[in-house]
């Protein structure tokens, strides 16, 4: 069983539309990440949730939004797509906030999106 | 906030021979995880190794080592008998428990092992 799984991997669409990544983790992991992966395969933090709760949000336009509804979920809707939204998505999930913990972060697949 | 440099865009290695990829970080924390990430052409992102800051002995994991200086913030892997299989992006990255348990990560090093 995949640990952390996103759908879907590839997601073409036209600029303007709206769209959703869905992410899902079967590890019991209290926090969930949103990464992105630009084109220099640079990985920057989008959002993390714990117990489906904000607690990281970076500069991220308004037009992204996370929608957790339990803590096995969170999922990345983006409105109004633009051409620099073109990258790669990771979903990630790790053990919860403040533990001591050297686990590592579990991550997703990724979904490919092209804005065209 | 954090931040992890890996001044290496690209190396190369030959087969069989070792590579050395260098990372260093800027924080203020005494308590923290390092970790290398590698991701081969399939996207998918793979943990190579960890170190604990408050272990002063260097992990090892089969051929891939790290040499963990604390003082001067500096978290190099070694990849030894290096195989064609070891061609991917490696991320450097840094796990703090004081900004909401986020993960920190470098720019990366593409590797190419060269037959």
């Amino acid at each position: 069983d995949t640990a952390v799984s996103q759908t879907p991997k590839y997601l073409v669409t036209q600029m303007g539309n709206d769209k959703s990544i869905k992410c899902e983790q079967n590890l019991g992991h209290d926090t969930m990440y949103w990464y992105k992966q630009d084109s220099k395969k640079f990985l920057k933090i989008m959002f993390s949730y714990n117990n489906k709760e904000l607690i990281i949000n970076e500069t991220v336009p308004n037009r992204f939004s996370p929608k957790s509804p339990d803590k096995a979920h969170l999922n990345l809707h983006i409105n109004s797509l633009e051409l620099g939204d073109s990258a790669v998505y990771f979903c990630a999930s790790s053990p919860g906030q403040g533990m001591i913990s050297n686990e590592k972060l579990f991550f997703g697949s990724g979904t490919q999106l092209s804005v065209l | 906030a954090q931040t992890v440099t890996q001044s290496q865009p690209e190396m190369s290695v030959q087969e069989a021979e070792t590579v050395t990829l260098s990372c260093t970080y800027d924080t203020s924390e005494s308590d923290y995880y390092l970790f290398w990430y590698k991701q081969p052409p399939s996207r998918q992102m793979i943990l190579v190794i960890r170190q604990e800051a408050y272990k002063q002995q260097n992990a090892t994991e089969n051929r891939f080592s790290v040499n963990f200086q604390k003082a001067a913030k500096s978290f190099s892997l070694k990849i030894s008998d290096s195989q064609l299989g070891d061609a991917a992006m490696y991320f450097c990255a840094y796990r703090s428990f004081s900004t909401g348990n986020q993960f920190y990560f470098g720019t990366g090093t593409s590797l190419t092992v060269i037959p």
